[in-house]
């Protein structure tokens, strides 16, 4: 079953704006993850944050969790043409499986 | 250093011919190794996972199969390709801490 829903499906934005997307997620976590794919490749992890934590940076990324509200929101900043790309989230459990949600196409229009 | 091999990276195979893919890593043992599936424009659907050799776990029923005949080989394969195996392939290794899953390059797989 779909663990991870994101929101929006898709997104256009001009080169310099802030890009936000969110997750939704149905039970409790110990970790939520964000990937991001290109066209026609595999994933490339982007930032893990741990149930315990509620903010996470790593260059002009930023992470929010909220457990309370089961969500997560992931914020890159100033964007670029090459930021074009869909973006995951994962979900663990404590097990050995990660479930990704549905994914948001973002573009980047320069 | 670590790496996650998989191929081939595309395939075009009739209905009803068998299908085998391959993913190897390198680097570390007795990985955590994992076999997901992407329809056109959607999410990953997780087929198959493995802690060990021989040991292998099924997410949904389905045309496909795997193997883990060594530590770090973990291999998809089906009898007889359905139209609805079409799809694109990853697989993926979790490295643990804070570095999540590392994916393969994935095969697209097209049945025709």
């Amino acid at each position: 079953s779909q663990q991870g829903e994101e929101d929006p499906q898709a997104l256009s934005i001009q080169e310099g704006e802030n890009a936000t997307m969110n997750c939704s997620y149905k039970t409790s976590i110990n970790n939520l993850q964000w990937y991001r794919q290109n066209s026609g490749r595999g994933l490339v992890h982007l930032i893990l944050i741990r149930s315990n934590e509620r903010e996470k940076h790593s260059g002009r990324l930023r992470v929010t969790l909220d457990t309370s509200k089961k969500s997560s929101s992931l914020l890159i900043t100033a964007s670029r043409a090459a930021d074009t790309a869909s973006y995951f989230c994962a979900t663990s459990s404590g097990t050995y499986k990660y479930i990704f949600g549905t994914g948001t196409r973002l573009k980047v229009l320069a | 250093s670590q790496t996650i091999h998989q191929w081939p990276a595309t395939l075009v195979q009739p209905v009803g011919s068998p299908l085998s893919l391959e993913c190897t890593v390198e680097g570390t043992s007795n990985p955590n190794l994992y076999w997901y599936r992407q329809a056109a424009g959607r999410g990953l659907q997780l087929l198959f996972y493995s802690v060990g050799i021989g040991q292998i776990s099924s997410e949904v029923p389905q045309n496909l199969s795997a193997s883990r005949p060594q530590d770090r080989q973990f291999i998809l394969s089906s009898k007889k390709l359905l139209l609805s195996d079409s799809g694109f392939y990853l697989c993926a290794w979790p490295r643990g801490g804070n570095y999540g899953y590392t994916f393969g390059s994935g095969t697209r797989l097209t049945v025709v």
